[in-house]
């Protein structure tokens, strides 16, 4: 039984690229919800998809968009991409609301 | 001011030894609250629950006070393994996950 999977493990964007990062989440869970972890710091919350609908949002500008399928993965798109978009991209997927929330191995996206 | 705010450490400990560190929310409604483990460059892995009457796992023990809304984890007889950045987080009615920045453990030979 395969975990939450994404991909690209690792980008290196230029500043102004747009980017997409990819989720698969657990089998099972139709929730996926994504965070951005700079350095030294915990997980924000971006926003989280149900029902390919984007159910909640925190506090990131348009630039970040998503997107849910109907077989439950997801896409994160960053356009306009700027030095401080840095950070560590984690996708976790649930069932609904519920609290067993699986995190995949994140990707790594360095903006130069 | 943030919704979950936690020491960052980090805390150095001798291996064996005892080691615990608090978090305190903001959020007087959050539904349910959780440690989780990250090591360096890693994704966020469980550790524990928490529940309002105290929970121990082995070696750790997890408390909730609502009233001071705060979260607590106490390690005993570090080991070396135990060297992470332990995440304090707090889930609302929506099921959005908040994180604490982390609190930093080293644990010592």
């Amino acid at each position: 039984d395969a975990g939450v999977t994404q991909s690209p493990t690792h980008l290196i964007k230029t500043r102004g690229q747009q980017v997409t990062l990819r989720c698969s989440p657990k089998s099972g869970h139709d929730t996926v919800s994504w965070y951005q972890q700079a350095l030294g710091q915990g997980p924000q919350f971006i926003f989280q998809y149900y029902e390919e609908e984007e159910r909640q949002r925190g506090n990131f500008p348009d630039r970040f968009s998503g997107h849910q399928f109907p077989n439950y993965s997801s896409e994160l798109n960053v356009n306009a991409l700027l030095l401080g978009d840095s950070a560590l991209y984690l996708c976790a997927s649930s069932f609904d609301r519920g609290e067993g929330y699986t995190f995949g191995s994140g990707t790594r996206l360095t903006v130069v | 001011r943030k919704e979950v705010e936690q020491d960052p450490g980090p805390f150095n400990v001798p291996e064996g030894a005892t080691v615990a560190f608090n978090c305190t929310y903001s959020n007087s409604a959050s539904q349910s609250f959780f440690w989780y483990r990250q090591d360096c460059r890693k994704e966020p892995k469980l550790l524990m629950s928490v529940y309002s009457s105290g929970n121990e796992d082995g070696r750790f023990t997890a408390q909730l006070n609502r009233a001071s809304q705060y979260i607590s984890l106490l390690i005993r007889d570090s080991k070396l393994s135990d060297s992470a950045t332990y995440l304090c987080v707090v889930i609302d009615s929506w099921g959005k996950l908040q994180f604490g920045a982390g609190t930093q453990v080293v644990v010592t030979p």
